[in-house]
């Protein structure tokens, strides 16, 4: 079985231009949640969708956006990019959304580097 | 909100030896997950652990959730080169779906 799986995986970007990053979460998990990485720190959380439902956000500007489509795959955005974006955007996939005692999944991440 | 501390920052560990990391949250534990990942690479799961006192291993890892000290440990007996990454703690909040995490652990296995 497939797991999650984000594209692109890597991507360069100049700053104050828009990006869309991609998460198809594993077959079967209606949750998707997306996590910023920036080097040497833990990953920070900025949105959970479940059921195509905006479920929770992190403290993250409103240049960060997200959707769930009907196949539970998912796209976060962000405009007018800055240095500080530059980061490895993590996807997770869970069966039940926010409900704790289920195990989140990881894809490899996006790496967006804004030069 | 939640914050995970994790110590040591990073180790290095002749092979064969054992080692120990530790999470220590700011608030109380309603449960944690243990991950590992490469540099660069996503989080691979290791363990979760719902409720106080619960110890789980899988291979030559353990991790043990302490709720009234409000903290976990993990345990590598062994180390093998493949042990070698960064080890990441992360926990919900009380009625929270997010996960907060540590800043790390980053575990060198000399040869």
């Amino acid at each position: 079985d497939a797991g999650v799986t984000q594209s692109p995986t890597h991507l360069i970007k100049t700053r104050g231009q828009q990006v869309t990053l991609r998460c198809s979460p594993i077959s079967g998990h209606k949750s998707v949640s997306w996590y910023q990485q920036v080097l040497g720190q833990g990953p920070q959380f900025i949105f959970q969708y479940y059921e195509k439902e905006e479920r929770g956000r992190g403290n993250f500007p409103d240049r960060f956006s997200a959707r769930q489509f009907p196949n539970y795959s998912s796209e976060l955005n962000v405009n007018a990019l800055l240095l500080g974006d530059s980061a490895l955007y993590l996807c997770a996939s869970n069966p039940t959304g926010p409900v704790y005692g289920y195990g989140y999944t990881f894809g490899s991440g996006t790496r967006l580097t804004v030069v | 909100s939640q914050e995970l501390e994790q110590s040591p920052q990073s180790l290095i560990v002749q092979e064969g030896k054992n080692l120990t990391i530790n999470c220590t949250s700011s608030k109380t534990l309603y449960g944690l997950y243990w991950y590992k990942q490469k540099y660069g690479e996503g989080l691979i799961f290791l363990m979760m652990l719902q409720k106080g006192g619960e110890e789980k291993s899988h291979e030559k890892i353990t991790a043990k959730l302490d709720e009234k000290k409000q903290q976990s440990s993990l345990h590598i007996t062994a180390s093998q080169p493949s042990h070698a990454g960064i080890y990441l703690c992360g926990a919900p909040g009380e009625n929270d779906y997010k996960l907060s995490f540590g800043a790390g652990t980053t575990v060198t296995v000399r040869a």
